[in-house]
């Protein structure tokens, strides 16, 4: 099936730093892709929606400043965690999927467990 | 009101118990419904798609009524290998997935 990689799997980073995570598919090309954030015990929560070629969507509250999204080519987006602080910590994932439709499965990546210190 | 609530859970269950997850969505414009599984620290995979006219997989069965904005999923005869965290997903037109809250399952022996 469709395979969605995510990188790196966790990152511990000091408080102040950027953190890239890249999101590939790795068998199809997705002109879409969604970044969630997910605390513990929580639901995941759409962040943006990464459109190829321009500006992300995104979710109300959700600063775009902070959370820069890059989708530059048909299969990799990233999202850079920018000036992180301890309240960034959570676990963030990606997906996409391989066929556009509403009926069709979303496959994920791995996720990253970010914690910031 | 949040877009999909679930059962809070967590549901604590003997092997080969039957139990049954409910969950609600608050817009009506939602056109696609799913159930995915979530492992501790991993990513979500899809379990099942829901159709109005229900739909089951072997021990699975999800059921959705679209007047009650109302759907379900009932597991039979549950496995250790079922314990999990069990997410509601709407879908819009032109949106991404909407996840519910999530309940819990732990099945033991």
């Amino acid at each position: 099936g469709a395979v969605v990689s995510q990188h790196p799997s966790w990152v511990i980073c000091k408080s102040g730093t950027s953190v890239k995570i890249e999101c590939r598919s790795l068998d199809f090309q997705a002109t879409t892709m969604f970044w969630y954030r997910q605390f513990p015990k929580q639901s995941l929560m759409l962040m943006a929606t990464s459109n190829e070629g321009s500006k992300a969507t995104y979710e109300q509250g959700v600063e775009k400043d902070k959370f820069l999204i890059n989708h530059a080519s048909l299969t990799l987006s990233t999202l850079t965690v920018t000036s992180a602080h301890p309240e960034d910590s959570s676990f963030y994932i990606c997906s996409a999927r391989a066929v556009p439709g509403l009926n069709t499965e979303a496959f994920f990546g791995q996720g990253t467990r970010l914690t910031v210190v | 009101r949040k877009e999909v609530e679930q059962d809070p859970g967590p549901f604590n269950v003997p092997e080969g118990a039957t139990v049954a997850f409910n969950c609600t969505y608050s817009n009506s414009a939602s056109q696609s419904f799913f159930w995915y599984r979530q492992d501790c620290r991993k990513e979500p995979k899809l379990l099942m798609s829901v159709y109005s006219s229900g739909n089951e997989d072997g021990r699975f069965t999800a059921q959705l009524n679209r007047a009650s904005q109302y759907i379900s999923l009932l597991i039979r005869d549950s496995k250790l290998s079922d314990s999990a965290t069990y997410l509601c997903v709407v879908n819009q037109a032109g949106t991404a997935l909407i996840f519910g809250k999530g309940t819990t399952l732990s099945v033991s022996s």
